[in-house]
């Protein structure tokens, strides 16, 4: 059970492309979906907790305008990176909680989207 | 601000060696602390620790949390190649909602 599917795994593109990364909970329901940075070598950097219905909570420092996301369903939420540039490269990485509290539940990953703008 | 900090940072064993990873937290209102591995793609779920003193078994991996020194151990006996992953410990806190906030890692390395 809890499984998190994260597409598409890996995307090449241009400099000023816009890229969609979708994140799915296969056998739960999510009412909250997070979005991770990650870099080389170093650990996940929150850059968003997304919730059904409502607008996402942005950490401080990221752009609203450069990462959009949209919580649509229980089971499905979207990273849009906006006119990527090659500092947007990077891994991201998603992870969704089932219902209940939170402290009773833990987060799952989906498997990342490594992201390489040229 | 929530902070997590993680011993060692890097690790290098041989296989059947035991190894103990540490993490300490500073976080207000504690509500848990979660263990996950991560190999090549996104971290997989370990353990989710509440409660102090009670430990947590999953095969050759063990956890337990102490709240009053405000740290937790991944214990991880007998160790096989297949371990060689980055181990992050996180933690939630009441205020910060269902945030995490997660430590730098240990990475361990199982040598043949």
């Amino acid at each position: 059970g809890a499984v998190v599917s994260q597409h598409p795994s890996r995307v090449i593109c241009k400099s000023g492309t816009s890229v969609k990364i979708e994140c799915r909970s296969l056998d739960f329901q999510a009412t909250t979906m997070f979005w991770y940075r990650q870099f080389p070598k170093q650990s996940l950097m929150l850059m968003a907790t997304s919730n059904e219905g409502s607008k996402a909570t942005y950490e401080q420092g990221v752009e609203k305008d450069k990462f959009l996301i949209n919580h649509a369903s229980l089971t499905l939420s979207t990273l849009t990176v906006t006119s990527a540039h090659p500092e947007d490269s990077s891994f991201y990485i998603c992870s969704a909680r089932d219902f209940g509290h939170w402290s009773n539940q833990p987060q799952h990953f989906g498997d990342g989207t490594r992201l390489s703008i040229l | 601000e929530d902070k997590v900090v993680q011993s060692p940072l890097s690790l290098v064993v041989h296989e059947g060696d035991t190894v103990t990873l540490n993490c300490s937290y500073e976080v207000t209102n504690f509500r848990s602390l979660l263990w996950y591995k991560q190999e090549k793609k996104a971290p997989t779920f370990l353990f989710m620790l509440t409660s102090s003193g009670i430990e947590k078994k999953s095969g050759r991996l063990s956890s337990i949390l102490d709240k009053k020194e405000l740290s937790s151990i991944l214990n991880i006996t007998a160790t096989q190649t297949g371990d060689s992953a980055i181990y992050l410990c996180a933690v939630g806190g009441e205020t910060s909602g269902s945030r995490l906030t997660f430590g730098e890692g240990t990475q361990l390395t199982v040598n043949p």
